[in-house]
Protein backbone atom coordinates (compact mmCIF):
# COMPACT_ATOMS: atom_id res chain seq x y z
CA UNK A 1 0.00 0.00 0.00
CA UNK A 2 1.58 3.40 -0.75
CA UNK A 3 1.63 6.05 1.98
CA UNK A 4 3.28 9.42 2.55
CA UNK A 5 3.77 10.56 5.64
CA UNK A 6 4.92 14.38 6.26
CA UNK A 7 6.78 15.92 9.18
CA UNK A 8 8.74 18.74 10.37
CA UNK A 9 6.10 21.51 10.45
CA UNK A 10 5.54 23.98 13.20
CA UNK A 11 5.84 27.20 14.67
CA UNK A 12 8.95 29.65 12.92
CA UNK A 13 9.53 33.13 12.91
CA UNK A 14 9.93 35.28 9.60
CA UNK A 15 13.38 34.66 8.23
CA UNK A 16 13.73 31.41 9.83
CA UNK A 17 14.49 28.03 8.38
CA UNK A 18 12.64 24.53 8.44
CA UNK A 19 12.89 21.02 6.83
CA UNK A 20 10.33 19.24 5.74
CA UNK A 21 10.37 15.51 5.26
CA UNK A 22 8.09 13.25 3.46
CA UNK A 23 8.78 9.63 4.72
CA UNK A 24 7.20 6.97 1.45
CA UNK A 25 6.15 3.48 1.72
CA UNK A 26 4.99 0.88 -0.43
CA UNK A 27 6.89 2.50 -3.67
CA UNK A 28 10.34 3.83 -4.54
CA UNK A 29 10.94 7.41 -4.04
CA UNK A 30 13.31 7.68 -7.01
CA UNK A 31 11.35 5.76 -9.29
CA UNK A 32 8.05 8.66 -9.79
CA UNK A 33 8.04 12.61 -9.84
CA UNK A 34 7.51 13.61 -6.45
CA UNK A 35 5.76 16.96 -5.44
CA UNK A 36 5.06 19.16 -3.16
CA UNK A 37 2.26 21.28 -2.91
CA UNK A 38 0.73 24.04 0.10
CA UNK A 39 -2.56 25.09 0.97
CA UNK A 40 -2.47 28.66 3.10
CA UNK A 41 -5.65 28.60 5.53
CA UNK A 42 -8.49 28.90 3.31
CA UNK A 43 -7.39 28.87 0.47
CA UNK A 44 -6.67 26.63 -2.45
CA UNK A 45 -3.75 24.60 -3.95
CA UNK A 46 -0.63 26.04 -4.72
CA UNK A 47 1.69 23.54 -6.14
CA UNK A 48 5.63 24.63 -4.94
CA UNK A 49 8.05 22.09 -6.31
CA UNK A 50 9.13 19.07 -8.03
CA UNK A 51 11.83 16.27 -8.34
CA UNK A 52 12.03 14.32 -11.07
CA UNK A 53 12.98 10.61 -11.74
CA UNK A 54 16.37 11.86 -12.97
CA UNK A 55 17.02 14.46 -9.77
CA UNK A 56 16.16 17.07 -11.27
CA UNK A 57 14.23 19.88 -9.75
CA UNK A 58 11.60 22.58 -10.55
CA UNK A 59 9.60 25.13 -8.35
CA UNK A 60 7.14 27.36 -8.42
CA UNK A 61 8.03 31.33 -8.49
CA UNK A 62 6.86 31.87 -5.11
CA UNK A 63 9.32 30.02 -3.43
CA UNK A 64 12.57 29.98 -5.84
CA UNK A 65 15.78 30.65 -4.38
CA UNK A 66 14.69 29.76 -0.99
CA UNK A 67 13.47 26.19 -1.29
CA UNK A 68 14.97 23.25 -1.93
CA UNK A 69 13.66 19.88 -2.49
CA UNK A 70 15.43 16.65 -2.27
CA UNK A 71 15.82 12.64 -1.62
CA UNK A 72 17.50 10.35 0.06
CA UNK A 73 16.67 7.10 -2.04
CA UNK A 74 18.19 4.97 1.06
CA UNK A 75 15.31 6.61 3.06
CA UNK A 76 13.06 6.81 0.59
CA UNK A 77 12.20 10.31 1.92
CA UNK A 78 11.74 13.21 0.41
CA UNK A 79 12.60 16.78 1.90
CA UNK A 80 12.15 20.19 1.18
CA UNK A 81 13.84 23.07 2.63
CA UNK A 82 12.60 26.20 3.53
CA UNK A 83 14.99 29.06 3.99
CA UNK A 84 13.79 32.77 4.75
CA UNK A 85 10.63 32.01 5.63
CA UNK A 86 7.96 34.53 5.01
CA UNK A 87 4.16 34.74 6.82
CA UNK A 88 3.02 33.85 3.83
CA UNK A 89 4.45 30.94 3.51
CA UNK A 90 1.94 29.50 6.28
CA UNK A 91 0.38 26.81 4.78
CA UNK A 92 -0.84 23.47 5.38
CA UNK A 93 2.47 21.33 3.45
CA UNK A 94 1.53 18.37 1.51
CA UNK A 95 3.74 16.04 -0.03
CA UNK A 96 2.41 13.69 -3.30
CA UNK A 97 3.54 11.52 -6.06
CA UNK A 98 2.96 11.35 -9.73
CA UNK A 99 4.23 11.00 -13.28
CA UNK A 100 1.84 13.99 -14.00
CA UNK A 101 -1.37 13.73 -12.28
CA UNK A 102 -1.01 13.44 -8.14
CA UNK A 103 -2.30 9.69 -7.47
CA UNK A 104 -1.25 9.86 -3.78
CA UNK A 105 -0.90 12.48 -1.44
CA UNK A 106 0.27 12.45 2.68
CA UNK A 107 -1.96 14.02 5.44
CA UNK A 108 -0.11 17.51 5.48
CA UNK A 109 2.26 19.20 7.95
CA UNK A 110 1.13 22.70 8.99
CA UNK A 111 4.12 25.95 8.89
CA UNK A 112 3.30 28.64 10.84
CA UNK A 113 5.31 31.79 9.76
CA UNK A 114 4.68 34.47 12.60
CA UNK A 115 6.78 36.42 14.95
CA UNK B 1 0.28 28.62 -17.66
CA UNK B 2 -2.84 30.01 -15.51
CA UNK B 3 -5.89 28.13 -15.05
CA UNK B 4 -9.06 29.84 -14.76
CA UNK B 5 -11.74 28.28 -12.75
CA UNK B 6 -15.29 28.81 -12.78
CA UNK B 7 -17.74 29.43 -10.91
CA UNK B 8 -16.14 29.40 -7.44
CA UNK B 9 -19.20 28.72 -5.98
CA UNK B 10 -21.81 25.80 -7.34
CA UNK B 11 -24.89 25.73 -5.22
CA UNK B 12 -26.74 22.07 -6.18
CA UNK B 13 -29.07 19.90 -4.81
CA UNK B 14 -28.81 16.11 -4.47
CA UNK B 15 -29.27 14.11 -8.02
CA UNK B 16 -28.34 17.62 -9.60
CA UNK B 17 -25.79 17.23 -13.30
CA UNK B 18 -23.04 20.10 -12.64
CA UNK B 19 -20.40 20.94 -14.58
CA UNK B 20 -16.83 22.94 -13.52
CA UNK B 21 -14.84 24.73 -16.13
CA UNK B 22 -11.16 25.57 -16.39
CA UNK B 23 -9.69 27.09 -19.07
CA UNK B 24 -5.96 27.23 -19.97
CA UNK B 25 -3.61 30.43 -20.71
CA UNK B 26 -2.51 28.15 -23.58
CA UNK B 27 -2.94 24.88 -24.83
CA UNK B 28 -1.67 21.97 -22.56
CA UNK B 29 -2.97 19.50 -24.62
CA UNK B 30 -4.70 16.45 -22.53
CA UNK B 31 -2.16 17.36 -19.81
CA UNK B 32 -5.48 17.82 -16.80
CA UNK B 33 -5.96 16.51 -13.72
CA UNK B 34 -9.22 17.07 -11.62
CA UNK B 35 -9.49 16.70 -7.62
CA UNK B 36 -11.71 16.51 -4.61
CA UNK B 37 -11.24 17.95 -1.74
CA UNK B 38 -13.12 17.89 1.98
CA UNK B 39 -12.31 20.24 4.53
CA UNK B 40 -9.67 18.78 7.06
CA UNK B 41 -8.59 16.31 4.21
CA UNK B 42 -6.08 15.92 1.75
CA UNK B 43 -7.17 16.50 -2.10
CA UNK B 44 -7.71 12.85 -4.02
CA UNK B 45 -7.21 12.52 -7.88
CA UNK B 46 -10.74 11.87 -9.56
CA UNK B 47 -9.55 12.18 -13.30
CA UNK B 48 -6.47 12.29 -15.35
CA UNK B 49 -5.13 12.94 -18.90
CA UNK B 50 -8.19 15.25 -18.99
CA UNK B 51 -11.40 12.27 -19.16
CA UNK B 52 -9.65 9.21 -17.43
CA UNK B 53 -11.25 8.05 -14.24
CA UNK B 54 -8.86 7.34 -11.16
CA UNK B 55 -9.71 3.74 -10.51
CA UNK B 56 -12.45 3.61 -7.53
CA UNK B 57 -13.97 6.60 -8.87
CA UNK B 58 -17.88 6.33 -9.11
CA UNK B 59 -18.70 6.65 -12.50
CA UNK B 60 -21.07 9.73 -12.48
CA UNK B 61 -17.36 11.79 -12.69
CA UNK B 62 -16.38 12.55 -16.01
CA UNK B 63 -13.96 14.84 -17.88
CA UNK B 64 -13.72 16.03 -21.00
CA UNK B 65 -12.17 18.54 -22.97
CA UNK B 66 -8.68 19.00 -24.89
CA UNK B 67 -6.24 22.24 -25.85
CA UNK B 68 -7.22 24.79 -23.57
CA UNK B 69 -10.87 24.17 -22.10
CA UNK B 70 -11.83 21.37 -19.52
CA UNK B 71 -14.96 20.66 -17.94
CA UNK B 72 -15.99 18.17 -14.88
CA UNK B 73 -19.41 17.16 -14.62
CA UNK B 74 -21.15 15.59 -12.06
CA UNK B 75 -24.33 13.35 -13.28
CA UNK B 76 -26.04 12.97 -10.16
CA UNK B 77 -24.85 14.57 -7.49
CA UNK B 78 -24.41 12.24 -4.23
CA UNK B 79 -24.39 13.52 -0.59
CA UNK B 80 -20.76 12.63 -0.34
CA UNK B 81 -19.89 14.76 -3.65
CA UNK B 82 -20.55 18.31 -1.51
CA UNK B 83 -16.60 19.58 -1.38
CA UNK B 84 -14.33 21.58 -3.29
CA UNK B 85 -13.01 20.54 -6.70
CA UNK B 86 -9.70 21.88 -8.04
CA UNK B 87 -8.23 21.12 -11.70
CA UNK B 88 -4.59 21.07 -12.37
CA UNK B 89 -2.50 21.43 -15.25
CA UNK B 90 0.62 19.11 -15.24
CA UNK B 91 2.55 21.18 -18.00
CA UNK B 92 3.48 22.96 -15.38
CA UNK B 93 1.75 21.94 -12.53
CA UNK B 94 -0.60 25.44 -11.49
CA UNK B 95 -3.74 24.61 -10.11
CA UNK B 96 -7.19 26.62 -10.64
CA UNK B 97 -8.38 28.68 -8.05
CA UNK B 98 -11.08 25.52 -6.71
CA UNK B 99 -14.99 24.96 -7.10
CA UNK B 100 -16.85 25.16 -4.17
CA UNK B 101 -20.07 22.54 -4.53
CA UNK B 102 -22.67 22.82 -1.54
CA UNK B 103 -25.92 22.17 -0.93
CA UNK B 104 -28.32 23.90 -2.58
Amino acid sequence: EVQLVESGGGLIQPGGSLRLSCAASGFSVSSIYMSWVRQAPGKGLEWVSIIYTGGSTDYAGSVKGRFTISRDNSKNTVYLQMNTLRVDDTAVYYCARGLGALDSWGQGTLVTVSS
Amino acid sequence: IQMTQSPSILSASVGDRVTITCRASQNISMWVAWYQQKPGRAPKLLIYRASTLEDGVPSRFSGSGSGAEFTLTISGLQPDDFSTYYCQQYNSYSFGQGTKVEIK
